[in-house]
């Protein structure tokens, strides 16, 4: 079986720094991925994580590591726009993704 | 180049009736996964469609159906609803079948389906 935590809820503040853990116990890894929704529109894709370490694009950034189960997802000069769930995802076989439950950020002025 | 597409966009069903949803995928993908999304809690897999078969397969009850046509667009159908079916149901496809490494979803926007 696959489960996959994360945080239900944080808030930041804008311009400020926020970590986003997400910790997973599957039966084969295939990759990790993290997508961004805002309310009530679909799932878009941040990142994707298959080797060890962190992958940066911008002002996000994604860490892996396998041996812990264990990712991050880092936002950096937080803007109110970035204020939405933020959904961490494994693969195991094939094509399918498990996803966690979301964690919804707030980012306050 | 056309986005995932799903239609409808929200619909009201009660309880015992049959539902189908529609999903025309990105183009050049050939790759279909239909995915049931209750408020608050992430999107559970429900199954995946690649070059017309059914190719994986979620916790989901036989009542819980799918197609997949020539050009690659796909159909959910649930029968027998019930009240806990009510939820967005996204549909997503990705370029490749199994043997994709990236595996990038790209989403639609959803179906929100009611049950009363």
């Amino acid at each position: 079986g696959q489960n996959i935590d994360q945080p239900t809820e944080m808030t930041a503040t804008e311009g400020a720094i926020v970590q986003i853990n997400c910790t997973y116990q599957t039966s084969g890894f295939n990759g990790l991925f993290w997508y961004q929704q805002h309310a009530g529109e679909a799932p878009t894709f941040l990142s994707y994580n298959v080797l060890d370490g962190l992958e940066e694009k911008g002002r996000f950034s994604s860490f892996l590591s396998r041996s812990k189960g264990y990712s991050y997802l880092l936002l950096k000069e937080l803007q109110m726009k970035d204020s939405a769930t933020y959904l961490c995802a494994v693969r195991a076989a094939g094509n399918k993704l498990t996803f966690g439950g979301g964690t919804r950020v707030l980012v306050k002025p | 180049e056309t986005g995932v597409t799903q239609s409808p966009t929200h619909l009201i069903k009660t309880r015992g009736q049959q539902v189908t949803l529609r999903c025309s995928s990105q183009s050049g993908h050939n790759t279909v996964s239909w995915y049931q999304q209750a408020l608050g809690q992430g999107p559970q897999f429900i199954f995946q469609y690649y070059r017309e078969e059914e190719n994986g397969r979620g916790n989901f009850p036989p009542r819980f159906s799918g197609l997949q046509f020539p050009n690659y667009s796909s159909e959910l159908n649930v029968n027998a609803l019930e009240l806990d079916d009510s939820a967005l149901y996204l549909c997503a496809s990705s370029p490749k079948g199994t043997g994709n490494l990236a595996g990038e979803l790209f989403f639609g926007e959803g179906s929100r389906l009611t049950v009363l």
